[in-house]
C-alpha cells in the first residue's frame, strides 16, 4: 500500500526567509511525486511533479522539491517566502503506470503560514 | 484552455433528500476523480474513472453513494438520502494519464450542506 506522510500540520517563516514543507512517501514500485496548493476557499492547483530525471524539479511561484530516493522524501523548498505564498500545501504520491494503484495518495496537508 | 467545472458551486439540502452534483472535466482528460474534503481537513478519495474500464469505487463510504460517467466526458456524483455527516465540499479531479500529463487538474468544488 501507498503512503504520504506531511509530518507538520503548520509551518510558521518570515517574509523573505527560505521555506520547507516537508513530506515523505512509499510505494512499492517507482513514485510519480507531486505537490499541490489550496488557497482559502478555493480547489487544488498543481504546483510540480517529480516523474524521472533530475532530482531537483522546479514548479509554479518560484517553488521547487527535491527527490530524494534513499531518504524517500520529496520535500517543497522556496529560496524567499512571500505572504501570498500562505495556504495549506498538500503531498500526493502513486505508482508508475506499470506498478500499483493509479490513484494517488494525499498526505493531510501542512498550513503555510508566512508572516509579514 | 477551460479547466474543470462543476456544479453548483454551493448545495444546501435537508437531511433525507437526494443530491447529485457535476463535474466537466478538461477535454481529453481519460481520468476523473472524486474526493471529499471536510473543513480543514485533508483530501478522502471516493471513486475513480479511466477511459472505458469499470470505475474504482473502493473509497464510496456507503452504498447511498454512487457516480456515473457518461460518454468518458461528464460525471455526476449522487447522494442519496442525504445524512449531516454528508456535509463537506466535493472535489472532482481530472488527469490526461498519459506521457509527462499525470497531474491532476481539480475543479472549484461543490459545498454541500445537509441541514
Amino acid at each position: 500500500a501507498q503512503s504520504v506522510a506531511q509530518p507538520e500540520d503548520q509551518v510558521n517563516v518570515a517574509e523573505g526567509n527560505p521555506l520547507t514543507v516537508k513530506c515523505t512517501y512509499s510505494v512499492s514500485g517507482n513514485p510519480y511525486l507531486f505537490w499541490y496548493v489550496q488557497y482559502p476557499n478555493r480547489g487544488l492547483q498543481f504546483l510540480l511533479k517529480y516523474i524521472t530525471g533530475d532530482n531537483l524539479v522546479k514548479g509554479s511561484y518560484g517553488f521547487e522539491a527535491e527527490f530524494n530516493k534513499s531518504q524517500t522524501s520529496f520535500h517543497l523548498k522556496k529560496p524567499s517566502a512571500l505572504v501570498s505564498d500562505s495556504a495549506l500545501y498538500f503531498c500526493a504520491v502513486r505508482d508508475a503506470p506499470s506498478g500499483g494503484s493509479y490513484i494517488p495518495t494525499f498526505g493531510r496537508g501542512t498550513s503555510l503560514i508566512v508572516h509579514p | 484552455g477551460a479547466g474543470v467545472s462543476q456544479s453548483p458551486s454551493n448545495k444546501v439540502t435537508e437531511k433525507g433528500k437526494d443530491v447529485e452534483l457535476r463535474c466537466d472535466p478538461i477535454s481529453g482528460h481519460t481520468a476523473l476523480y472524486w474526493y471529499r474534503q471536510s473543513l480543514g481537513q485533508g483530501l478522502e478519495f471516493l471513486i475513480y474513472f479511466q477511459g472505458n474500464s469499470a470505475p474504482d469505487k473502493s473509497g464510496l463510504p456507503s452504498d447511498r453513494f454512487s457516480a456515473e460517467r457518461t460518454g468518458g466526458s461528464v460525471s455526476t456524483l449522487t447522494i442519496q438520502r442525504t445524512q449531516q455527516e454528508d456535509s463537506a465540499v466535493y472535489l472532482c479531479a481530472s488527469s490526461l494519464e498519459v506521457t509527462g500529463g499525470y497531474e491532476q487538474y481539480f475543479g472549484p468544488g461543490t459545498r454541500l450542506t445537509v441541514t
